[in-house]
């Protein structure tokens, strides 16, 4: 399994602010992803982040609205930019590790609200 | 690209109950699937797997079933327990893919 951290766990911002998520695990991975949770919904995947490359984002992401960082092996930050209250939302932050099947585990999220 | 439906959306148990939890998949290449459990304010915590060469698979009160034939798995929990009040996510990943496709979740909750 992996232990993973995020700061802040919640916040709230002001419309057309940006906030950065950070995502920290006490292993070194490969893979991290960002996913965005809306009140009382799914999880939706924004993008993948591997290091020493760009992120691969999903379809409705882009890198403009959701810049990744991945500096090294057990961190990378998601930045919401120019905030608007529907980004309100919990992001996600998730590593996969192990053998085949490689298993997806969770950080307790960051919540997000816009005003 | 994978879907993944689960049903029910919400569930109701008096507590000492079994709970069961469907959910089916398009894609027939996909060959793992995970549950996780979202407890209020926090993330998704997996509790069980089951990769597509196994049938059924036990973990203490929580069992997990697939059947590759009809694309469909399900999460059965058994003398359910207050605590188990959560909501359950089912997932399925496809063959050579990184990327987990969600179902909608389903909210639990064990009356005592």
């Amino acid at each position: 399994s992996a232990v993973i951290s995020q700061k802040p766990s919640r916040d709230i911002c002001q419309r057309g602010t940006s906030l950065t998520i950070q995502c920290q695990v006490d292993s070194q991975v490969t893979m991290m992803f960002w996913y965005r949770q809306q009140p009382g919904q799914s999880l939706t995947l924004i993008a993948t982040a591997n290091q020493g490359s760009e992120a691969t984002y999903e379809s409705g992401f882009v890198i403009d609205k959701f810049p990744i960082s991945r500096p090294n092996l057990t961190f990378s930050t998601l930045t919401v930019s120019n905030m608007s209250p529907e980004d309100s939302s919990i992001y996600l932050c998730s590593v996969e590790v192990g053998g085949w099947p490689n298993v997806q585990f969770f950080g307790p999220g960051t919540r997000l609200t816009v005003l | 690209g994978e879907n993944v439906e689960q049903h029910p959306s919400t569930l109701s148990v008096q507590e000492g109950d079994s709970a069961v939890i469907k959910c089916t998949y398009s894609d027939s290449a996909s060959n793992y699937f995970p549950w996780y459990k979202q407890e209020l304010g926090k993330g998704p915590q997996l509790i069980i797997d089951i990769r597509s060469n196994v049938g059924e698979k036990k973990d203490q009160r929580i069992a997990v079933t697939l059947n590759k034939t009809a694309k469909h798995f399900s999460l059965h929990i058994t003398e359910t327990q207050p605590e188990d009040s959560a909501v359950y996510f089912c997932a399925a990943k496809g063959a050579g893919s990184y990327q987990l496709t969600f179902g909608k979740g389903t909210k639990l909750s064990v009356i005592p």
